[in-house]
């Protein structure tokens, strides 16, 4: 049972360059999620998604953009990478009250 | 505005000691919580969780109380084990429109050591 899947796990890229983290998900839940995490913040929701095709924001969605063309994938691109969006991000899905998160990607702008 | 407040970032306990970790929310319309366990490199994983009709919901060695009129929370951990040395985030939800997302608001965290 796979779950959720995250890739890349580790990322380091530059200011100004796009990048896509991705996320994939086994269980057919309608809910995904993305999280960044970060010192003193704890987890905030970058975007959602309650199935394909329909996505809105959450929290933190600034230079964040998301896709999600099929259920199972849930994209999420910065499409210009600033210093600030060095962070741990968490790819997630729910079933009923329960969010359950995948391992995360590292991702560092340098 | 911190919705969601943890106040200790770190706790220390002895094994085989009680865990007693605290959460305070100010949002009065969070009708679920949840707290979830992580390890470092890995994704936070759910432990229990205990809905606003309650006071206390307990799973073998964890128990989560809630005082609403506090607006308080806590988990207690019973014996402690050097396993349970990990993140400890809690969590709120308010109330979902119907088929809406369960989307969480998360504290900051609490590192729990359990020393041997």
């Amino acid at each position: 049972d796979a779950g959720i899947t995250q890739s890349p796990r580790y990322k380091i890229t530059e200011t100004g360059r796009q990048v896509t983290l991705m996320c994939h998900q086994t269980w057919s839940h309608s809910y995904m999620f993305w999280y960044r995490q970060d010192l003193g913040h704890g987890l905030r929701l970058i975007y959602y998604s309650a199935a394909a095709d329909i996505t809105d924001k959450g929290e933190v969605p600034d230079g964040y953009v998301v896709s999600r063309s099929k259920t199972e994938n849930f994209p999420l691109t910065l499409e210009s990478a600033t210093r600030s969006q060095t962070s741990v991000y968490f790819c997630a899905s729910s079933v009923g009250n329960t969010i359950y998160f995948g391992e995360g990607s590292w991702l560092t702008v340098v | 505005d911190q919705q969601v407040k943890q106040n200790s970032p770190s706790l220390s306990v002895q094994e085989g000691r009680i865990s007693i970790l605290n959460c305070d929310y100010t949002n009065s319309m969070f009708d679920y919580f949840l707290w979830y366990k992580k390890y470092p490199a890995e994704g936070p994983t759910f432990l229990i969780s205990i809905s606003s009709i309650k006071d206390k919901n307990e799973d073998g060695r964890f128990t989560v109380f809630l005082n609403k009129s506090a607006k308080h929370l806590s988990l207690h951990i019973v014996p402690s084990q050097p396993g349970d040395s990990a993140v400890y985030f809690c969590a709120a939800a308010v109330p979902r429109r119907v088929q809406g997302a369960q989307k969480l608001v998360f504290g900051q965290g609490t590192r729990l050591t359990i020393n041997p």
